[in-house]
């Protein structure tokens, strides 16, 4: 089942901060986080484990919250190279596949 | 290295052609697998292929969509008598490791299929 991401948008100005959820009705083992924009592949930013594993961006930080099947990947003192469309993928254990939510587009002004 | 290739990058097609997209993974990788995104929404999970085996193919419509990863060679998504709903761009991503989606996913540049 797809996770659901808010917000749908958001509107930054260089050095701002935002945060982007991502939430599952089920449990999850990992949750993986991509940057994709527009017109070009997705690139990998960050994965979360169950258990607190994480690996990824050294300047993007997120959380997993594996009791609510919740990340939220925080963007700090944004850039404007930051702009583009976030995407959570969802992995449920026995899956062994992605389900990606719908997208959070940031944009990033000077 | 090199990441993972799509081609042909741009395709376009008739209604009742045939399409045929190729995906060859980073170099080492045994696991691949296809996604479509409609513009303005997310990935789609269409097929989880390994060498010879098609692991999930969950996503996949039942009817002109097929996909292989042969022994040798790229990976081969396949859309049979193509109709105007399949436009969308099919991207292919490939990862290392033996168990599924506990690595990263190396997303190649995508195939955007235009059908007339």
């Amino acid at each position: 089942q797809q996770p659901v991401q808010s917000p749908q948008a958001v509107i930054l100005r260089e050095g701002e901060d935002a945060v982007i959820n991502c939430s599952s009705s089920k449990a999850l083992y990992s949750v993986h986080w991509y940057r994709q924009k527009h017109g070009e592949a997705p690139v990998f930013l960050m994965i979360l484990l169950k258990g607190g594993e994480q690996k990824g961006h050294e300047k993007i930080s997120a959380s997993f919250n594996e009791k609510k099947q919740q990340s939220s990947l925080y963007l700090t003192a944004s850039q404007l190279s930051y702009s583009g469309t976030y995407f959570c993928g969802t992995e449920g254990g026995n899956d062994y596949k992605l389900s990606f939510g719908a997208g959070t587009t940031v944009t990033v002004r000077a | 290295n090199a990441g993972v290739m799509q081609n042909p990058r741009h395709l376009v097609r008739r209604r009742g052609q045939e399409a045929r997209l190729r995906c060859s993974p980073v170099k080492g990788h045994s696991h691949v697998y296809w996604y479509r995104q409609l513009p303005e929404e997310g990935l789609k999970f269409m097929v989880y292929l390994q060498k010879e085996n098609i692991i999930d193919e969950s996503g996949m419509p039942k009817e002109r969509f097929s996909a292989e990863f042969p022994k040798e060679g790229p990976s081969i998504l396949r859309i049979q008598q193509v109709v105007r709903g399949d436009s969308a761009a099919y991207f292919c991503a490939s990862s290392p490791g033996t168990a599924g989606v506990r690595y990263e996913q190396y997303f190649g540049p995508g195939t955007r299929l235009t059908v007339t």
